[in-house]
């Protein structure tokens, strides 16, 4: 089955700053990879997502970027502010199923 | 549009009971999903819904089964709880187009499950 890998797992900023984190995927059948931000007390929310015909999307502050070769996928986020602290997942699917990394938990300090 | 819906969204149980989560899905969503999310293991797959039908299912006991209506609500239950239970619960749901495309899951905010 699938297996995802999330780097960094806690990861602290200045605000202002850019913050980037890694997952590596192992199935090379995934063609859907979809980045959750989580905070305390709340389900996932989708940000953003990224399809295996697209290298790479951006939105606002917020980019994904897509190696289907090597098998790895990134999250960027601009300009960070105190509110994009939170717990940050990332997961790849093939189908309805979605694998997850283990999360990274952003602080972004003012 | 209303987003995903959970109830309850906490329950304290006892070893050896069983519970009931109830999920309704963002209107026109036909797919839901359940996940189970711990500290030690994140978030794990349990199993998929899609017409009232199961689709896919994760590595999970028998204890943990689901359901789905027809008005797409689902329910999955847990019998016999174990301490190792103790879990946030997280329904997701998707338009469920079926096929090998990857679907955008939408979450709810978790039924938060505690067993003593």
């Amino acid at each position: 089955g699938e297996n995802v890998e999330q780097h960094p797992s806690t990861l602290s900023v200045q605000e202002g700053d850019s913050a980037v984190i890694k997952c590596t995927y192992s199935d090379s059948a995934s063609n859907y990879f979809p980045w959750y931000k989580q905070e305390l007390g709340k389900g996932p929310q989708l940000i953003i997502d990224i399809r295996s015909n697209v290298g790479e999307k951006k939105d606002q502050r917020i980019a994904v970027t897509l190696n289907k070769t090597a098998k790895h996928f990134s999250l960027h986020i601009t300009e960070t502010q105190p509110e994009d602290s939170a717990v940050y997942f990332c997961a790849a699917t093939s189908g309805s199923r979605l694998t997850f990394g283990e999360g990274t938990q952003l602080t972004v300090n003012p | 549009k209303a987003g995903v819906t959970q109830t309850p969204r906490y329950l304290i149980k006892t070893r050896g009971q069983q519970v009931t989560l109830s999920c309704s899905p963002i209107s026109g969503h036909r797919s839901v999903s359940w996940y189970q999310q711990t500290p030690g293991q994140g978030l794990q797959f349990l199993f998929e819904y899609f017409s009232e039908t199961q689709r896919n299912k994760g590595n999970f006991p028998g204890r943990f089964s689901g359901r789905q209506f027809s008005n797409s609500r689902s329910e999955m239950n847990v019998s016999t709880l174990e301490l190792g239970d103790s879990a946030l619960y997280l329904c997701a749901s998707s338009l469920g187009l079926g096929g090998s495309e990857g679907e955008t899951q939408y979450f709810g905010p978790g039924t938060r499950l505690l067993v003593l």
